[in-house]
C-alpha cells in the first residue's frame, strides 16, 4: 500500500530566503510522486511530477524536488521565497499500477507562510 | 482555467434538498474523479471512473450518487445531506500516469 507523510503541518520563512518542505512516502512500487499547491479558495495545481525519469525534479514557479529511494524521501526546494509562494502544498503518491486504479493518495498538506 | 470546470463553484442547499455537481473536461483524458476535502483532513478519495464505467467507491455513503454519462462528464448527485458533508468536492481528470489535472472544486454547506 501506498502512502505519505508530509512532515511539518506549518513553514514559516522569510521572502527571499530557501523554502524546504519535507515529504517521506511508503510505496510497494516504484512510485509516482506529486507535489501540489493549493491557494486560498482555488483548486489544486501541479507544481511538479517524479515518474521514475531524472531523479531531480523541476516544477514550476522556481521549484524543485528530488527523489530519494535511500531516504523514501521527496522533499520541495525553492531557492528564494516569494510572498506568492504562502499557500497549502500536498505531497502526493500515486498508485498507477496494473490492476489499479490510478488514484492519488494525499498528504495531511503543510502550510507555507511567507513573512515580508 | 485548468482544462477541469466544476459547477456551480458555491452551492448552500438544505438537509432535505437534492442537487448536482458537475465536472467537465475537454482534455481527452479517460479517468475521473471526485474527492472531498473536508477542514483539517487530507483528501478522501470518493470515486473512480475509468472510461465512463465505475472502478472504484471508497465506502462513500449512498447520499452521494456519481454518474458519468461520458468520458467528459462527471456528475455528483447529493440528496438528503447532513451538515458534516459541508466541504470542498474537487474533480480530477487523467490520462496515463502524467495528467492528473484538478478543477477549481465546488464548495458545499449543507445547512
Amino acid at each position: 500500500a501506498q502512502s505519505v507523510t508530509q512532515l511539518d503541518s506549518h513553514v514559516s520563512v522569510s521572502e527571499g530566503t530557501p523554502v524546504l518542505l519535507r515529504c517521506n512516502y511508503s510505496s510497494s512500487y516504484s512510485p509516482s510522486l506529486f507535489w501540489y499547491v493549493q491557494h486560498p479558495n482555488k483548486g489544486l495545481q501541479l507544481l511538479l511530477k517524479y515518474t521514475s525519469a531524472a531523479t531531480l525534479v523541476k516544477g514550476i514557479n522556481g521549484f524543485e524536488a528530488e527523489f530519494k529511494k535511500s531516504e523514501t524521501s521527496f522533499h520541495l526546494t525553492k531557492p528564494s521565497a516569494h510572498m506568492s509562494d504562502a499557500a497549502e502544498y500536498f505531497c502526493v503518491v500515486s498508485d498507477l499500477h496494473s490492476g489499479n486504479t490510478g488514484k492519488l493518495i494525499f498528504g495531511q498538506g503543510t502550510t507555507l507562510q511567507v513573512k515580508p | 482555467e485548468t482544462g477541469v470546470t466544476q459547477t456551480p463553484r458555491h452551492l448552500v442547499m438544505g438537509m432535505t434538498n437534492k442537487k448536482s455537481l458537475k465536472c467537465e473536461q475537454h482534455l481527452g483524458h479517460n479517468a475521473m474523479y471526485w474527492y472531498k476535502q473536508s477542514a483539517k483532513k487530507p483528501l478522501e478519495l470518493m470515486f473512480v471512473y475509468n472510461f465512463k464505467e465505475q472502478t472504484e467507491n471508497n465506502s462513500v455513503p449512498s447520499r452521494f450518487s456519481p454518474e458519468c454519462p461520458n468520458s467528459s462528464h462527471l456528475f455528483l448527485h447529493l440528496h438528503t445531506l447532513q451538515p458534516e458533508d459541508s466541504a470542498l468536492y474537487l474533480c480530477a481528470s487523467r490520462q496515463g500516469n502524467y495528467g492528473y489535472t484538478f478543477g477549481s472544486g465546488t464548495r458545499l454547506t449543507v445547512v
